[in-house]
């Protein structure tokens, strides 16, 4: 089983729209819980780190359910922009390896 | 600040050859992490340094991949002799805490 599963996709999802993806962590001592973002041909860049007690950063919402080992990204009214592939990635704390899940294309239609 | 520096951007070779990927860090960052990507496989852990010492390469797929960290200010991933499988886009990332910042990539591609 890998250390972090997503669903691959691809969401196409109208402009507007809500869209969330799971991802789920194999290793219950994980705690440290990120999402990324990449666009198409460019690097990964951190879009927000998952905290226990969930959190928001304006359209994007991101929380943690240890007890089934998952962590959820919602974006709520979905932008064009918002296209792309998001990584959950998960590791043990400090900086240590952190495990990249493969992503979750997301495509968002005008 | 610059951000992550890597060279080249597009590297084609032919199978046999070697090939060097490098890497400038961001300026103060302890950590340097070397990851490799594939449709197939995603983003794969190569190796990382902290204070430019070796912490882990168990990522490091064969005898043919190695990696270098002389100074704080620099990094190399060397292929030898390269392979049509090792071609994927390479990610050099350096990170101070938990946060990596990446590299642009290199795009390698082996005929």
């Amino acid at each position: 089983r890998k250390e972090v599963e997503q669903d691959p996709g691809p969401f196409n999802v109208p402009e507007g729209a809500t869209v969330a993806f799971n991802c789920t962590y194999s290793n219950s001592a994980s705690q440290s819980f990120f999402w990324y973002r990449q666009d198409c041909r460019k690097e990964p860049k951190l879009l927000m780190s998952v905290y226990s007690s969930g959190n928001e950063d304006g359209r994007f919402t991101a929380q943690l359910n240890r007890a089934s080992q998952y962590i959820s990204l919602l974006i709520r009214d979905s932008k064009l922009s918002d296209s792309a592939t998001y990584l959950c990635v998960g590791g043990l704390g400090g900086n240590e390896k952190l495990t990249f899940g493969t992503g979750t294309r997301l495509t968002i239609i005008p | 600040d610059a951000g992550v520096i890597q060279s080249p951007r597009h590297e084609v070779t032919e199978m046999g050859q070697e090939v060097t990927l490098r890497c400038k860090p961001i300026s103060g960052h302890d950590y340097l992490f070397w990851y490799r990507q594939t449709m197939m496989r995603g983003l794969e852990l190569l190796i990382y340094f902290n204070n430019n010492v070796p912490i882990d390469d168990s990522g490091m797929p064969e005898d043919r991949f190695s990696a270098k960290m002389p100074n704080a200010s620099f990094s190399t991933l060397k292929i030898q002799p390269s392979e049509p499988r090792d071609s994927a886009v390479y990610f050099c990332a350096s990170s101070l805490k938990t946060r990596r910042f990446f590299g642009p990539g290199t795009r390698l591609t082996v005929l």
